[in-house]
């Protein structure tokens, strides 16, 4: 089956800066790529997704990209802010199939 | 507004009791989903249902079983409650699509067995 790595496991940044996650996947079958947030005391929420055919993906100050020859993808965000302090979840999915999430990312955005 | 909903923020269960999670979803979705959230090893999936009535297991079912009677109700059974069966249960649902579609997550049920 699938099997989702995610690095690192925590990430502090001082407000304003960037963040970077990034997530490997083994299964070259898989088609789509989403991150969630998961704010404390909630359920994780999409924030943004990317399928195998688009190298990258931009909302405003989030971005995703993806490498299907290496099988890794990433998620930046720019000009962080407090509000952006969460664990984020990579995950990947093969056509119906369950999603397979990674590890988590706890990031940390410093005032 | 779409909504997942979990019967229970908390529970606390004795070891060897029968526990049942319920979750209700209102958007029609196909697919229904039951993972277990540990720190440090994200969400893993238990069990998950494509269609009424239809389950399949995911990476971790043992000591788990689901029941989906109605298509929006899929419910997470553990037999017999051990201590290391104490974690976060998070219910999801979507769309069946073969490009891959949105979970969409309940707020999660804290289960503490002891």
């Amino acid at each position: 089956g699938e099997n989702v790595e995610q690095h690192p496991s925590t990430l502090s940044v001082q407000e304003g800066d960037s963040a970077v996650i990034k997530c490997t996947y083994s299964d070259s079958a898989s088609n789509y790529f989403p991150w969630y947030k998961q704010e404390l005391g909630k359920g994780p929420q999409l924030i943004i997704d990317i399928r195998s055919n688009v190298g990258e993906k931009k909302d405003q100050r989030i971005a995703v990209t993806l490498n299907k020859t290496a099988k890794h993808f990433s998620l930046h965000i720019t000009e962080t802010q407090p509000e952006d302090s969460a664990v984020y979840f990579c995950a990947a999915s093969a056509g119906r199939r369950a999603l397979t999430f990674g590890s988590g990312t706890r990031l940390q955005v410093q005032p | 507004d779409v909504k997942v909903t979990q019967s229970s923020r908390y529970l606390v269960k004795r070891t060897g009791e029968k526990v049942f999670l319920e979750c209700v979803q209102d958007m029609d979705h196909e697919n229904m989903f039951w993972y277990r959230q540990d720190p440090g090893l994200g969400l893993r999936l238990i069990y998950f249902s494509y269609d009424v009535k239809m389950k399949e297991k995911g990476d971790i079912p043992e000591g788990y079983s689901v029941s989906r009677e109605k298509k929006e109700r899929f419910s997470l059974i553990l037999e017999s409650a051990s201590t290391n069966q104490t974690s976060m249960y998070l219910c999801a649902s979507s769309l069946v699509d073969r490009e891959g579609t949105e979970a969409f997550f309940g707020q999660g049920t804290r289960l503490t067995v002891v």
